[in-house]
């Protein structure tokens, strides 16, 4: 069965300053979807970054941009410029190639303060 | 394009009472979910359907939980009777295969539920 695990339960950096959230999984599968998805104070899941698995090229959306070692199984994110409205809670999901539902871990609650 | 619809936003009911939540997915998205997320947890999956079938409800709590995805569109989640664990957030989100394989996942708001 696939596992997703967030190993830092809280992170807290200043504004401006650069964090990584780290996450690692295990999985039997060749290929497969990471992502990571932010959840503020209003509950709603956002969509913050996607992975696939065969693409050896990171993800990148502006500020945020991971750090994907296959071999490794470990799927970093890396929020450059922290501003206080990355203040969240970010969880790292995955889904096989099959499209079945989303695995999250347990997530990393993140605070930006000025 | 609107987003997923979750009613009600907040549910407050006393144990062995039934309540129901109700969703409303991306016109067109095919598949639809419902997860659980306890307080302090990362959501766990509780059913999956894909159109009006059931593709995956092997961790829904079926002396208790029911779903429903009548006509493919709208989902009704309910619990009956409800325990003090039911606590919980109850996401709904959905997917479209026409964003490609490993399509993300578009959450609604969720719905809390408070069992006292």
């Amino acid at each position: 069965a696939q596992t997703v695990t967030q190993s830092q339960p809280e992170m807290s950096v200043q504004e401006a300053e650069t964090v990584t959230l780290s996450c690692t999984y295990d999985t039997s599968e060749s290929n497969y979807y990471l992502f990571w998805y932010k959840q503020p104070p209003s509950r709603q899941m956002i969509l913050v970054i996607r992975q696939e698995a065969y693409k050896q090229q990171n993800a990148t959306e502006n500020r945020f941009s991971v750090n994907f070692q296959k071999a490794a199984k470990s799927f970093s994110l890396k929020i450059s410029d922290s501003q206080l409205g990355d203040t969240a809670m970010y969880f790292c999901a995955f889904s096989n190639q099959a499209g079945t539902a989303l695995i999250f871990g347990k997530g990393t609650t993140l605070s930006v303060s000025s | 394009e609107a987003g997923v619809a979750q009613s009600p936003r907040y549910k407050i009911i006393e144990k062995r009472q039934s309540v129901a939540f109700w969703c409303n997915p991306i016109s067109g998205h095919a598949t639809l979910y419902w997860y659980q997320q306890i307080l302090g947890q990362g959501p766990k999956l509780l059913i999956q359907f894909q159109n009006n079938g059931v593709v995956d409800d092997s961790q829904l709590p079926k002396d208790r939980f029911s779903a429903e995805r009548l006509k493919g569109v709208d989902s009704t989640l309910k619990i009956q009777p409800a325990k003090l664990e039911d606590s919980a957030v109850y996401l709904c989100a959905s997917s479209s295969t026409r964003e490609g394989e490993g399509s993300p996942l578009h959450f609604g708001n969720g719905t809390r539920l408070t069992v006292t």
